[in-house]
């Protein structure tokens, strides 16, 4: 079964850098886009960035363009986030998510999440 | 972007009950819609796909219709473990856009 596990998460100052891990396994990771949501504490869903299956192409939303990267290791079926320049409306719970196919679509599976905590 | 307006944002329904959520986008999407359950400390759940397609081992209790701009979720027989948060996602375009949630409470 597709199983999605992140990593990374934690407490960092305001204009600090994180870097997020997400391990996935249970289905062939390179067929497949994968996308970032976050969800702030006690708020709804926001999604936060997507990549193509093969890396080829990256999209953002507006509020972390410029200081997020998503980029992918189909070797090591792993997709990261590297966060730079944070800020604390980055606080939140942030997931891994699989697109259902290999350009953007619908998201099929979840991950766990991992708290990022943005605060002096 | 494509705004997704959901309605209600909580109710209150009793084991047994049938709930209906609404989603509605602010332009057409076409089936390009996806619901979501997320139970409290939890990590969301995709429920429906392409409007009213199920995902594999989701059950039959749930059901999605709709086309264009407006877009249904039914609950059959409520159970205790369908008491969640429900979301919706389009994915006509990016950025992907999600509804605010309807919460589900027991009454």
């Amino acid at each position: 079964q597709v199983q999605l596990v992140e990593s990374g998460g934690g407490v960092v100052q305001p204009g600090g850098s994180l870097r997020l891990s997400c391990a996935a396994s249970g289905f062939t990771f390179s067929s497949y886009g994968m996308h970032w949501v976050r969800q702030a504490p006690g708020k709804g869903l926001e999604w936060v960035t997507f990549v193509r299956y093969d890396g080829s192409n990256d999209y953002y939303a507006d509020s972390v363009k410029g200081r997020f990267t998503i980029s992918r290791d189909n070797s090591k079926n792993t997709l990261y986030l590297q966060m730079n320049s944070l800020r604390v409306e980055d606080t939140g719970v942030y997931y891994c998510a699989k697109n259902g196919r290999s350009a953007w679509g619908p998201i099929d599976h979840w991950g766990q999440g991992t708290l990022v905590t943005v605060s002096s | 972007d494509i705004q997704m307006t959901q309605s209600p944002s909580s109710l209150s329904a009793s084991v047994g009950d049938r709930v209906t959520i609404t989603c509605r986008a602010s332009q057409d999407i076409h089936n390009y819609l996806v619901w979501i359950q997320q139970k409290p400390g939890q990590a969301p759940k995709s429920l429906i796909f392409a409007a009213s397609s199920l995902q594999s081992g989701v059950p039959s209790k749930f059901s999605g219709s709709g086309y264009g701009t407006d877009f249904t979720l039914t609950i059959s027989n409520l159970q205790p473990e369908d008491f969640a948060t429900y979301y919706c996602h389009q994915y006509k375009s990016l950025p992907l856009t999600f509804g605010g949630g309807s919460k589900v409470e027991i009454k």
